[in-house]
């Protein structure tokens, strides 16, 4: 079983669509986490949340929204999608104590054109 | 805040040969060190962690890392490496009392036959 999974893996639309990105985890972990990689590889944290608390929220433009409908799950709303947003992003998990790993998902390839 | 630094963007070996991946990091408090591996169009995998003791640390695959904590570092070594090692590898810190993981820019580890 999948410990952290994420849907769609691949996603093509279009600039000024909204689309989601959702997220299950079925660890019981308490903390989710979404991530962006760009196209040089670099990994930047977006959002962090703490059952169902966020906590983390880091300088990303307001047209991205989590939402955490329970702990398990850690979705991504995407609104008026730009160019600049195709990137891949990886949902995480882990228990709220820092030297626990973070367990990642495969990633959602999002191009937008 | 800490902060990683990979200093080299890419590693090209040949099988079999030694490999030292670097890694630096900065913080006022203690931290957490993580290795976290990518193979082409995956998730992130965990490669080793440092959390205490021992400051030398060794994965399932051959890997070792040493913590440094005069000179801030976390590089990774292995004595001989394979062509399946080639991938993206990750280094990361957690501070002591924060959820937030950090990554370094990542270094691409190309084993060539």
């Amino acid at each position: 079983d999948t410990a952290v999974s994420q849907t769609p893996k691949y996603l093509v639309t279009q600039m000024g669509n909204d689309k989601s990105i959702k997220c299950e985890q079925n660890l019981g972990h308490d903390t989710m986490y979404w991530y962006k990689q760009d196209s040089k590889k670099f990994l930047k944290i977006m959002f962090s949340y703490n059952n169902k608390e966020l906590i983390i929220n880091e300088t990303v433009p307001n047209r991205f929204s989590p939402k955490s409908p329970d702990k398990a799950h850690l979705n991504l709303h995407i609104n008026s999608l730009e160019l600049g947003d195709s990137a891949v992003y990886f949902c995480a998990s882990s228990t709220g104590n820092s030297g626990n790993t973070i367990y990642f998902g495969e990633g959602s390839w999002l191009t937008v054109v | 805040a800490q902060s990683v630094t990979q200093l080299d963007s890419q590693v090209p070996v040949f099988e079999e040969a030694p490999v030292e991946l670097r890694c630096n990091y900065s913080s006022s408090v203690s931290v957490y060190l993580f290795w976290y591996v990518q193979y082409p169009n995956q998730g992130l995998q965990l490669l080793l962690k440092y959390l205490s003791g021992s400051t030398l640390v060794e994965s399932i695959n051959g890997f070792e890392a040493e913590f440094n904590k005069s000179q801030t570092s976390f590089h990774l070594r292995k004595p001989s490496v394979h062509i399946s090692d080639t991938a993206e590898y990750f280094c990361a810190v957690r501070r002591g009392n924060n959820n937030d993981m950090r990554f370094g820019a990542g270094t691409r580890l190309t084993v060539k036959p």
